[in-house]
């Protein structure tokens, strides 16, 4: 009954490869999120959608695409690793609560990258 | 964008002191600001949060200020425990587009 679920826990890889992570939540949510968290703990944003629509991108190289099959799934490609990618990523959810208003994020464990 | 300056970076208190974060925004137009905890390996998760429309809450041990005015608002834990420690977040922000403040560990002496 896991809210907010990502696989795979662990991803280790060399660079040049492209991998993938899956998101899933299972509380109804409109809104889905994508973070890094460097080594240093700041988690940034790096895209928002919102009914399987792309609401931001922020500054993110065009390496990462995300991909929303539909409501309940946001999926992060990365293609053409390099070194600084390595970071623990989080997806996370929300529920809309209409005109942008915000409400309680829900995260997943988190997909810690190290490439190679 | 919203820009969000969390202090102190790192704070350190003995079990039942007092702990205060604080965070500044400069977006007036936000009005949900949430606090995060994340201990060591695991996920964020949602502690206490409090909109525009009220200047104080309060759970337990834990509580958090907003001043609009100003533009800032502040976690308060009590009577601190080793538990407390981990790495604080605040957040402000619309629903699209959070900014999550650069974070705070706490750390708990027994």
């Amino acid at each position: 009954d896991t809210a907010v679920s990502q696989t795979p826990k662990y991803l280790v890889t060399q660079m040049g490869n492209d991998k993938s992570i899956k998101c899933e939540q299972n509380l109804g949510h409109d809104t889905m999120y994508w973070y890094k968290q460097d080594s240093k703990k700041f988690l940034k944003i790096m895209f928002s959608y919102n009914n399987k629509e792309l609401i931001i991108n922020e500054t993110v190289p065009n390496r990462f695409s995300p991909k929303s099959p539909d409501k309940a799934h946001l999926n992060l490609h990365i293609n053409s690793l390099e070194l600084g990618d390595s970071a623990v990523y989080f997806c996370a959810s929300s529920q809309d609560l209409g005109a942008g208003v915000p409400d309680t994020q829900y995260f997943g464990p988190g997909t810690r990258l190290t490439v190679l | 964008g919203e820009n969000v300056e969390q202090h102190p970076s790192t704070l350190s208190v003995q079990e039942g002191d007092s702990a205060v974060i604080k965070c500044t925004y400069s977006d007036s137009a936000s009005n949900y600001f949430p606090w995060y905890k994340q201990e060591l390996g695991k996920r964020p998760q949602l502690i206490i949060d409090i909109r525009s429309n009220v200047g104080e809450k309060k759970d337990q041990r834990i509580a958090v200020t907003l001043n609009k005015t100003a533009k800032h608002f502040s976690l308060h834990i009590t009577e601190t425990q080793p538990e407390d420690s981990a790495v604080y977040f605040c957040i402000s922000g619309g629903s699209y587009i959070p900014t999550f403040g650069r974070g705070t560990s706490l750390i708990v002496h027994p």
